[in-house]
């Protein structure tokens, strides 16, 4: 198995532009989730989805942070209009829709803000 | 609610010694708990997990954990640490009621040569 796959690897965007990162979860499985990861904050949920359905938002830093799974196969999180505090290692991991199930994280995509 | 506490932020340890990263946590309902490990510009890997029944729970890389109801830990171990378990480990927590897992700070552990 290829694993989660997430691109691009590294982002470095203008202030204001929109910025999109994807995610290719393992086949089979359930879940996804949206994590950040700062050195200030640790690691944060975004967001994550059952079956394709979002199911706990809350923490979603702002309206700019919107994200969207079309398929089993695929998720994108989007961020319009980027700002400097957006800068972070963003991870998507998935997992299987068993409650002791792990996570299974793609290497992550380091957004850099200017 | 649910949350994880990492009271070290980092941990050094000689070649060969032992090696503990402590966590505790706090869930509303049945623990399950996770051991991670995050290398430098990598995702987090899976080590172990506790789920029910022993208390000690062995994962990959020699690397095991003890769980500890009374005192709401789950510590994790290795008897004899290498110079390449040097990462970045998280202990995270899911209480049962969803699939939302809580992570915690993060240890940096150092094992010098």
């Amino acid at each position: 198995d290829a694993g989660v796959i997430q691109s691009p690897r590294h982002e470095v965007t203008e202030m204001g532009q929109e910025v999109t990162l994807r995610c290719k979860p393992i086949s089979g499985h359930d879940y996804l989730f949206w994590y950040r990861q700062t050195m200030m904050r640790g690691l944060e949920l975004l967001i994550y989805f059952n079956n394709n359905v979002p199911i706990d938002d809350s923490g979603m830093p702002e309206d700019r942070f919107s994200a969207k799974m079309p398929n089993a196969s695929f998720s994108t999180l989007k961020i319009q209009p980027s700002e400097p505090r957006d800068s972070a290692v963003y991870f998507c991991a998935s997992s299987l829709h068993v409650i002791n199930s792990p996570l299974h994280f793609g290497n992550g995509t380091r957004l850099t803000v200017t | 609610a649910q949350s994880v506490a990492q009271p070290e932020d980092q941990v050094n340890v000689a070649e060969g010694n032992p090696l503990t990263v402590k966590c505790t946590y706090s869930v509303s309902g049945n623990p399950y708990l996770f051991w991670y490990v995050q290398y430098p510009n990598r995702g987090l890997q899976f080590l172990l997990k506790y789920i029910t029944g022993d208390n000690l729970v062995k994962g990959s890389y020699g690397f095991e954990a003890e769980f500890n109801k009374s005192q709401t830990s789950f510590h994790l171990k290795k008897p004899s640490a290498l110079v390449s378990d040097s990462a970045l480990y998280f202990c995270a927590v899911r209480d049962g009621t969803d699939y939302k897992l809580s992570f915690g700070a993060g240890t940096t552990v150092t094992v010098r040569a």
